[in-house]
């Protein structure tokens, strides 16, 4: 799993200030997924991606949060205007396909602080 | 809609006793079942995973589970633990393999 690569590890942010949180996949994969894991509290799904789309979106808060997954480049999670109850590990996992045969890796994550 | 339970949110065990982690699922479809690690401060890493045959699976670390259809569970076991296995473990189910929702996790703490 250490191909997936996630940036920052740690984001300390303001209230009211944008977080930017950034997944490369493992080289070759075009599919990303957000995970969202509040404390003491298991992996919530947030969004699935491919690249130039949103596959599925269900688990994203329907304000302030935005995904996307460019032609070039890593995918982005955006978070405007962030709250204090937005502090949590942000996971990404990416995968070569949607099937039972693709396994999704899972990067280290980034650890939200909202101050 | 899928959801996971799983049982204990705490497991402390002595080095070298056995140790299981429950997990229940529901499910109005066919999934597939898995089980990851997840070390302090670090990513998930798959321990095992069921998708079809064989209702005991073999995973890393000397874990395995056993897929009960009837029973609607997936319980993790490992015959003699070490200090190296305490962490979090995720039970999680998936439709495709890759997109999962997971339970809340049992935090597996070693006493020497």
């Amino acid at each position: 799993n250490a191909g997936v690569m996630q940036n920052p590890r740690h984001l300390v942010r303001r209230r009211g200030q944008e977080a930017r949180l950034r997944c490369s996949p493992m080289k070759g994969h075009s599919h990303v997924y957000w995970y969202r894991q509040l404390p003491e509290e298991g992996l919530k799904f947030m969004v699935y991606l491919q690249k130039e789309n949103i596959i599925d979106e269900s688990g994203m808060p329907k304000e302030r949060f935005s995904a996307e997954f460019p032609k070039e480049g890593p995918s982005i999670l955006r978070i405007q205007q962030v709250v204090r109850g937005d502090s949590a590990a942000y996971f990404c996992a990416s995968s070569g396909g949607r099937g039972m045969n693709t396994e999704a890796f899972f990067g280290q994550g980034t650890r939200l602080t909202v101050v | 809609a899928q959801s996971v339970t799983q049982l204990d949110s705490q497991v402390p065990v002595f080095e070298e006793a056995p140790v299981e982690l429950r997990c229940n699922y529901s499910s109005s479809v066919s999934v597939y079942l898995f089980w990851y690690v997840q070390y302090p401060n670090q990513g998930l890493q798959l321990l095992l995973k069921y998708l079809s045959g064989s209702t005991l699976v073999k995973g890393i670390n000397g874990f395995e589970a056993e897929f009960n259809k009837s029973q609607t569970s997936f319980h993790l076991r490992k015959p003699s633990v070490h200090i190296s296995d305490t962490a979090e473990y995720f039970c999680a189910v998936s439709r495709t393999g890759n997109q999962f929702y997971f339970g809340t996790g049992t935090s597996l703490t070693v006493i020497p």
